[in-house]
């Protein structure tokens, strides 16, 4: 069963700290791996998409990694601002005709000043 | 300049009741996408349109039907509304299908009584 697990479900830092977060994913055959960033209220905003040859992709102070063979993703933000409390949804694609995308729960952030 | 815009943003009805969500995307793409996105915040996809024709339908009760006019517009028409429809809906847009990042609309939060 396609499965994608974030952690840690939730995570409370302070502005201008880095911090990681976890992506497990058991999804095969693999396609891509994207992080969706969602503020409260709104709709998830895309972050980064990586294929299996992509390490790492940076996207501003964002930075995803990806781990094909152990199928691990993690996305670390380097200092912190308050605008970046949202969710962190992990997401991974299905190789198969039409883009079957397989979402994590998210990793729910909250930076405080 | 709004890229993906879902109308109602809130809508609250009775069971039985049936209702229509409206969708439309002026960002050129071929496909469009309705997901649900329950209250532990896990999004599923439900339906998955590709220049008005339909590439995804998941498990999804014969209820609810989207009806795509143009490439431009997918809207999703809900019959005799149950307890359990109460969700936010998602609407999202991408350039084609596999490598592309999806576009969210901003939900449309339905609560049923």
């Amino acid at each position: 069963k396609n499965q994608v697990e974030q952690s840690p479900q939730s995570l409370i830092i302070l502005e201008g700290k880095n911090c990681t977060l976890q992506c497990n994913y058991t999804v095969s055959p693999f396609s891509n791996l994207r992080w969706y960033k969602q503020d409260t209220g709104r709709g998830p905003v895309s972050l980064t998409i990586m294929t299996f040859s992509e390490n790492t992709k940076s996207n501003g102070r964002y930075t995803a990694t990806l781990d094909a063979d152990t199928k691990q993703s993690s996305l670390h933000i380097t200092a912190s601002q308050l605008s970046d409390s949202a969710s962190y949804i992990c997401v991974v694609s299905v190789k198969s005709s039409g883009d079957k995308l397989t979402f994590g729960t998210g990793t729910r952030l909250a930076v405080r000043p | 300049d709004t890229a993906v815009s879902q109308t109602p943003k809130y809508l609250v009805t009775q069971m039985g009741n049936d209702k229509s969500i409206k969708c439309e995307q002026n960002l050129g793409h071929d496909t469009m996408y309705w997901y649900k996105q329950d209250s532990k915040k896990f999004l599923k996809i439900m339906f998955s349109y590709n220049n008005k024709e339909l590439i995804i339908n998941e498990t999804v009760p014969n209820r609810f039907s989207p009806k795509s006019p143009d490439k431009a517009h997918l809207n999703l028409h809900i019959n005799s509304l149950e307890l359990g429809d109460s969700a936010v809906y998602f609407c999202a847009s991408a350039r084609g299908q596999g490598y592309s990042p999806l576009h969210f609309g901003n939900g449309t939060r339905l609560t049923v009584t």
